[in-house]
Order: C-alpha cells, then structure tokens, then sequence
C-alpha cells in the first residue's frame, strides 16, 4: 500500500496566520492527492482534490499544490471555522489510503 | 447532488456482525462508486472498500479482506457494508462517501456518519 506521512501531526496558530500542512506519499501519486478537514462530531468535508483543485463551496483561502511526492495544503488566513483536523489522501491506487492527520489548535 | 443517508447507531457484541447502510438520493445511483470508511475514538480516517454497482466491482483494504462485505441493491440506491467478527477495536464511526471506483478518484459527499459500538 502507498503510505501517506503529513506533517506537522499538530500545530498551533492564530486567526490570520497562514498556515501550510504537508503531505509526503511513499511513491508517486502524480497529482492523485486530495485534502480533507474533519471536525468532532461531522462528516469529513473535500477541500482539495487532484492536488490543487477546489470543489465548489470551498473557500479561496485554502489551496493546494505539489505532484510526484510531496504535496501541501495552505490556508491564507485562517479563520475560527478552520480550526479542525486535516487528512491527505492518495487516489493513485485503488487501496486509497489517509495520511494520519494535522489537527490545526488555536494558539 | 447526491446525498448519502446512513442507518442508525449500532450496539454489538463481540464476535457479532454489523450491517450498515447507505441510501443515496438525488442522483443516478448506478453511475458511481460508493466507498466506506472509518474513524474509531482518536484515530484518523481508514478507507476499508468500495462497490461500483454499475459493474458490480468491489475493492477492499487488505486489512479487512474476508472480514468486510459491500453489497448494493440498485433498486432501493442503498449499499451496505457488513463487518464480521467484530472485536472491541471496531468500535467506531462509520462513514459512507461517493467515490472510490477507479484511479485519481475523490470522496465527495459523505454519509452523516453511523456510530458502531462493540460491547460485551
């Protein structure tokens, strides 16, 4: 199975920083990496998908970027409504795999 | 828009089997891959297989091969996802998501979630 490694596994920031998360595959994924936010107690939400493609509904602050192996997720200023959890995901291969996640804290 | 309603919260005994499902409205059902995943207390998110009920294909994690079946009734748009031999470990939240049939696919929407506790 491709392993799926994203760091930092927390990180603590304020409202306004910008904030980037990374994600490294074991193998190349090409641009086959999607981002996810999960809050306590939701449904996980897409934020990313194909590496740096935002689905409707997203909000332009967040973006995403990378191809082959390392892949990041950036939020231009965060807002108190990213405060959550945030999950990497391969889709290279059909035996999909999570990186662990990154849970944002407030500072 | 598709949208994924689960079955209710779960209680069983270990050893047990549970059967969850996933009934999807407001699209053509057959047309896309339906995958299930999972995140027990503290944990992060575990993908564990999928069904495309068009081709009636289905993939599994290999940790969950011969423990897990994902079934689909086209007639009802529902897929259900069984898990056999149940052990304290899987006690957790089990998602349904649109998604999972084939290479540089994404899981969009989820199901709202069913709770799976594992008990004696």
């Amino acid at each position: 199975d491709i392993q799926m490694t994203q760091s930092p596994s927390s990180l603590s920031a304020s409202v306004g920083d910008r904030v980037t998360i990374t994600c490294r595959a074991s193998q190349s994924i090409d641009n086959y990496l999607n981002w996810y936010q999960k809050k306590s107690g939701k449904a996980p939400r897409l934020l990313i998908y194909a590496a740096s493609r935002l689905p409707g509904g997203v909000p332009s602050r967040f973006s995403g970027s990378g191809s082959g192996t390392d892949f990041t997720l950036t939020i231009s200023s965060l807002q108190p409504e990213d405060f959550a959890t945030y999950y990497c995901q391969q889709s290279y291969s059909t035996l999909y795999t999570f990186g662990l996640g990154t849970r944002l804290e407030i500072k | 828009q598709v949208q994924l309603v689960q079955s209710g919260a779960e209680v069983k005994k270990p050893g047990s089997s549970v059967r969850v499902s996933c009934r999807a409205s407001g699209d053509s059902f057959s047309g896309f891959a339906l995958s299930w995943v999972r995140q027990a207390p503290g944990q992060g998110l575990e993908w564990m297989g999928g069904i495309t009920p068009i081709f009636e294909t289905r993939n599994y994690a290999q940790k969950f091969q011969g423990r897990v079946v994902i079934a689909a009734d086209e007639s009802t748009s529902t897929v259900y996802m069984e898990l056999r031999s149940l052990r304290s470990e899987d006690s957790a939240v089990y998602y349904c998501a649109r998604g999972g049939g084939i290479g540089g696919d994404w899981f969009d929407p989820w199901g709202q979630g069913t709770l799976v506790t594992v008990s004696s």
